[in-house]
């Protein structure tokens, strides 16, 4: 089955880093979503885009459409420990199924 | 309450015994989906149903089936579970609406011994 490539697999940081992430497909997509997922429990949507191009912001976590329509970014600036979990990013076309990134596992030390 | 809700949270079962997995919800969505987590494989689709009289297989439904008993609930059977059904079980739910994306359940944890 399809899913999205994503990386890294995993981060291994120290508190007060930023972080970057990245998803791309080989085929475009109408919308991308960022989930989180704390150890434990299932994913929460953290950010959702609709437009090529489109930068939005939620607290400290910032994510980007990317203008191929193929790709999408996440950043956290100044990292938590409370941000440790897997990030996924899912990509959709009109009302179709997610199609979901194999996930980054993100770790931060004190 | 929460708007998904799956039970139980926890499970173990012998190989060769039936199982189901529940998952109820609140939000009047009419789609519904079940997923499989395995350490460093993200989740994959199980089945997926669109409205009450709507079932799909996903991408890995051999070995489960699927009961879609009314608009807030969705149930998955393992009919001889087997030990590689280990794993974390996931389900969520949308509406067509593609602003909200999914909305997943806390998961149920399943070991087949």
């Amino acid at each position: 089955g399809q899913q999205l490539n994503q990386s890294p697999q995993s981060m291994f940081i120290q508190e007060g880093e930023d972080v970057s992430m990245n998803c791309t497909s080989s085929s475009i997509f109408n919308t991308w979503l960022w989930y989180k997922q704390d150890p434990g429990e299932g994913p929460v949507l953290l950010i959702a885009l609709y437009k090529a191009g489109e930068l939005t912001s939620n607290g400290r976590l910032t994510a980007q459409f990317g203008i191929t329509r193929k790709d999408s970014f996440l950043n956290i600036s100044a990292s938590i420990p409370s941000d440790v979990g897997i990030y996924f990013c899912a990509g959709q076309r009109n009302t179709d199924k997610l199609i979901f990134g194999t996930g980054t596992r993100l770790q931060v030390f004190p | 309450d929460a708007d998904v809700t799956q039970t139980p949270r926890n499970r173990i079962t012998k190989t060769g015994k039936r199982i189901m997995l529940e998952c109820s919800q609140t939000k009047g969505h009419d789609r519904m989906y079940w997923y499989r987590q395995d350490p460093g494989l993200g989740l994959r689709l199980i089945y997926y149903s669109f409205d009450v009289k709507d079932i799909n297989k996903g991408e890995i439904s051999d070995g489960y089936s699927v009961s879609r008993q009314a608009q807030a609930k969705f149930s998955l059977s393992l009919e001889s579970a087997i030990p590689n059904q280990t794993a974390l079980y996931f389900c969520a739910t949308s509406d067509e609406d593609r602003v909200y994306g999914y909305t997943f359940g806390s998961g149920t944890r399943l070991t087949v011994v």
